[in-house]
């Protein structure tokens, strides 16, 4: 069985440039999640989808940082302008349902300059 | 409110050494999950265990175990006699009943050499 897929995998950009990360789900897989990994720091969630809906966005910080699950399968997280402290890894994971185990991806590193 | 504390940042022990990392969470709810995961240096997280806030057995896969004890809070893992794969950093991490988000601690860099 495929994993989660995500890409890229690396991405370097300046300030207030904008960036965009993929990620595909393991097939059949209802919830998606994108988490935020701070060097030092433990995943944050940022949003949960279940198939296209969003079940929760609370720390997504929506002035710059905005996603979608069109179809409910892949999902694509956005942010523009990108800060500096936007400077982490961004983890997509997967589960079959809600409150099941949850599956992660390899991440995107991204480093903003 | 939630949290999860994985006070020891690193540890680093030599090959076929024992080893415990410990963890310690707060909630106020009676049901809750904790887990834990490893983070090798490829990045993905990968699922080590989860055990249920009724369920304080102790558990043992192959090398690894996980003391549960309830009245202090906390959800140890002990890692038998260590490999150089071992290293990685090891996430601890609580989720509440009816809701799907982990929370992490800040994790512990276990780093074990030949």
């Amino acid at each position: 069985e495929a994993g989660v897929a995500q890409s890229p995998r690396y991405k370097i950009i300046e300030k207030r440039q904008s960036v965009a990360f993929w990620c595909n789900p393991i097939s059949g897989h209802a919830t998606l999640y994108w988490y935020q990994q701070i060097l030092g720091q433990g995943p944050k969630l940022l949003i949960q989808f279940q198939n296209n809906g969003v079940v929760d966005d609370s720390q997504l910080p929506k002035d710059r940082f905005s996603a979608e699950r069109l179809k409910g399968v892949d999902s694509t997280l956005k942010i523009q302008p990108a800060k500096l402290e936007d400077s982490a890894v961004y983890l997509c994971a997967s589960s079959l349902g809600s409150s099941v185990e949850q599956f992660f991806g390899p991440g995107t590193r991204l480093t903003v300059l | 409110a939630q949290k999860v504390t994985q006070a020891q940042t690193e540890i680093s022990v030599v090959e076929k050494e024992d080893v415990t990392l410990d963890c310690v969470y707060e909630t106020r709810d009676t049901t809750y999950y904790l887990f834990w995961y490893k983070q090798p240096p490829s990045g993905e997280l990968v699922f080590l265990i989860r055990r249920n806030s009724f369920d304080e057995q102790n558990e043992i896969s192959g090398r690894y175990s996980w003391n549960f004890q309830k009245s202090t809070s906390s959800f140890n893992f002990t890692i038998t006699a260590s490999q150089v794969v071992d290293s990685a950093v090891y996430f601890c991490a609580l989720r509440v009943y009816n809701t799907d988000k982990l929370i992490f601690g800040t994790g512990t860099r276990l780093q074990v050499f030949p």
